[in-house]
């Protein structure tokens, strides 16, 4: 199976320190996206990367926030000084669609973050 | 911020009730697509509505875009136990962009 895969899956971090994750998506897909969810709410869109460009960044993402597609393969999120409120699960999608916007998402199964 | 507010935000019935969830927004999108995630996994895709006033059926699950492309809704049939889980919604912007749902948590009781 060759699916989407999020590194790690779980991180216990205490306040101020740095985290990354990694996303590897499907090989073949140019878009990759990043999502933050909290508990029974619907994710919020971070980033999104086409090929190795950032072509859009939410609002949400502050200074602290850096994603990175260097070769257009594999993804990193990093966050840096994390704070409480950065608890949440970082879920990872890709899609392959060559043009227009129908096309499916497939999601790794998230990288749950927990900043004490 | 969340573009599209679905209703309602939990919803627990008995196994064979019927259910809509709605998912509304002031923004137009160019498609829109409904997934469904369970505990510990990422969303999966359920369906996909392209034109205005489209619907589609997936089993017992139906799915209608607003004339307007700006709403959706979605019906269940019959549910069953296995229909639980959290019902999102994503509406896709031209610039390939998706905005999901505030979320819908289904139970079914058997």
């Amino acid at each position: 199976d060759t699916g989407v895969s999020q590194d790690p899956r779980h991180k216990i971090t205490k306040r101020g320190q740095n985290v990354t994750f990694r996303c590897d998506p499907i090989s073949e897909h140019n878009r990759l996206y990043w999502y933050r969810q909290t508990l029974g709410q619907g994710p919020e869109f971070l980033t999104y990367f086409q090929n190795e460009a950032q072509l859009e960044k939410s609002r949400l993402l502050s200074d602290r926030f850096s994603a990175e597609r260097p070769k257009g393969s594999f993804s990193t999120l990093e966050i840096q000084r994390t704070e409480q409120g950065d608890s949440a699960m970082y879920l990872c999608a890709s899609s392959s669609r060559p043009g227009g916007n129908t096309g499916e998402l497939f999601f790794g199964e998230g990288s749950r973050l927990t900043v004490l | 911020t969340q573009l599209l507010e679905q209703s309602p935000q939990f919803l627990s019935i008995q196994e064979g009730e019927n259910l809509t969830v709605y998912c509304n927004s002031s923004s137009v999108f160019s498609s829109l697509q409904w997934y469904r995630q369970e505990p510990g996994e990422g969303p999966v895709l359920l369906v996909t509505v392209v034109t205005g006033g489209e619907v589609k059926k997936l089993k017992r699950l139906t799915f209608q875009f607003g004339d307007a492309r700006k709403d959706s809704s979605l019906h269940i049939t019959a549910a069953q136990p296995g229909d639980t889980g959290l019902y999102l919604c994503a509406g896709a912007t031209t610039g390939n962009q998706f905005y999901f749902g505030t979320g819908t948590s289904l139970t079914v009781i058997p």
